[in-house]
């Protein structure tokens, strides 16, 4: 089965400026997680989709970053104005159901951001 | 809310060394644990997982015990390698997965 895709695999961009993460999740995975990764931290949970609907976006800084999922199936991420505090590795991953369903949960490779 | 807390590194063994990495969690219901392992320059991957009290997860020769009445998930392998040089993360999921910061491990030949 193919993985959890995510592109680009890096960006560099200026601070001010916006950006935007792609994920397709694992066919017929319900529920989607965005992630962020500062480096030499855990991975800290941004954004909860269940199909289309978010579940928990408690940790989003909403002031700058939103995220869609629209059809249930593809996301995206957006960063806007970018700041150079949001430097980080970008992870989505999918499972088949919240709490990780039989399968458990699967990561994508990251989008690693450098703001300057 | 849910949390996890495992110990600080790096954490520097010599190789055949014996290697435990601690943690521990709070939670308020019964999540699954997890411990994922992200070597240099590649993505987290699930090492091994544990659903529910007393199971013990192993993989690769790692192996970590639920223990509910301490509330932890210790990783522990009895001859490291080189090659386990990594950065191991404890995490648990009830209807999400939350992560530990992280223990970088090196392993000196």
């Amino acid at each position: 089965e193919a993985g959890v895709a995510q592109s680009p695999r890096y960006k560099i961009i200026e601070k001010r400026q916006s950006v935007a993460f792609w994920c397709n999740p694992i066919s017929g995975h319900a529920t989607l997680y965005w992630y962020q990764q500062i480096l030499g931290q855990g991975p800290k949970l941004l954004i909860q989709f269940q199909n289309n609907g978010v579940v928990d976006d408690s940790q989003l800084p909403k002031d700058r970053f939103s995220a869609e999922r629209l059809k249930g199936v593809d996301s995206t991420l957006k960063i806007q104005p970018a700041k150079l505090e949001d430097s980080a590795v970008y992870l989505c991953a999918s499972s088949l159901a919240a709490g990780g369903g039989p399968r458990g949960y699967t990561f994508g490779s990251g989008t690693r951001l450098t703001v300057v | 809310g849910d949390s996890v807390t495992q110990m600080e590194g790096p954490v520097t063994l010599s190789e055949e060394a014996f290697l435990t990495i601690n943690c521990t969690y709070t939670a308020t219901g019964y999540p699954s644990l997890f411990w994922y392992v992200q070597y240099p320059g590649e993505g987290l991957q699930l090492l091994l997982k544990a659903t529910k009290a007393d199971d013990k997860g192993s993989n690769k020769g790692f192996e970590a015990t639920y223990r509910k009445e301490t509330t932890s998930f210790h990783l522990e392998k009895g001859s490291v390698q080189v090659s386990d040089s990594a950065v191991y993360f404890c995490a648990l999921s009830d209807d999400k997965i939350i992560f530990g910061k992280g223990t970088r491990l090196h392993i000196l030949p």
